[in-house]
């Protein structure tokens, strides 16, 4: 079964640190674009960042030089690793795997809730 | 990248058809066919109900359909039904941005 298991939410203060996991099954992460998406609480959704099937990776204006985007194909994991964390960063942060046109995800995990809040 | 706009809420009885608007500009919806539509019932995470402006994923009902015209989608749902009561977000690539831009989201409502 094509499944995406997020983990690593949590409350953390503002300023801290911390790292999003998200494992997949049924397919090769290292094969596909993988996303992360987020939606404040009682808010939209906002793409938050992208990494390609060769590596290249792409972020929200809003994450850019504070979240870093990356896989271990070993491990079939897709990591977020965030820094400097705000207050606005609290969200549910969602894992997906892009379809094959690259602008749409079609598979979606069951998300992880980030608080920042001192 | 400001977000594609969708009215607010939509309703309808049980069997009848509606249809949630997704406005953008040339850059984004008007320029290309990669609009796409999710479902999310609350507390649940968004499913892919249409991609590339009218394409169905396998297991979607055929009552949800998608179109375009000029610098606007739409997704039509047809005989109505209580599940379908979730908020809908539109998604498409824009020009301006690296990442997609999402909809300003749908909620609907079953009367």
């Amino acid at each position: 079964e094509v499944q995406l298991v997020e983990s690593g939410g949590g409350l953390i203060q503002p300023g801290g640190s911390l790292r999003l996991s998200c494992a997949a099954s049924g397919f090769t992460v290292s094969s596909n674009y993988m996303s992360w998406v987020r939606q404040a609480p009682g808010k939209g959704l906002e793409w938050v960042s992208v990494i390609y099937s060769g590596g290249t990776t792409y972020y929200a204006d809003s994450v850019k030089g504070r979240f870093t985007i990356s896989r271990d194909n070993s491990k079939n994991m897709v990591y977020l690793q965030m820094e400097s964390l705000r207050a606005e960063d609290t969200a549910v942060y969602y894992c997906t795997r892009d379809g094959s046109s690259g602008w749409y995800s079609e598979i979606w995990g069951q998300g992880t809730l980030l608080i920042v809040s001192s | 990248q400001s977000a594609l706009t969708q009215p607010a809420s939509v309703s309808g009885s049980p069997g009848q058809s509606i249809t949630i608007s997704c406005t953008g500009t040339s850059s984004d919806v008007g320029g290309y066919n990669y609009v796409s539509w999710y479902q999310q019932h609350p507390g649940k995470a968004p499913k892919l109900m249409i991609y590339d402006v009218s394409n169905r994923p396998s297991g979607v009902s055929n009552r949800f359909s998608g179109s375009k015209s000029g610098n606007t989608a739409s997704l039509t749902i047809s005989g109505l039904q209580a599940d379908d009561e979730a908020d809908y977000y539109c998604s498409s690539y824009t020009t301006s941005s690296t990442l997609g831009v999402f909809g300003t989201g749908t909620k609907v409502t079953v009367l």
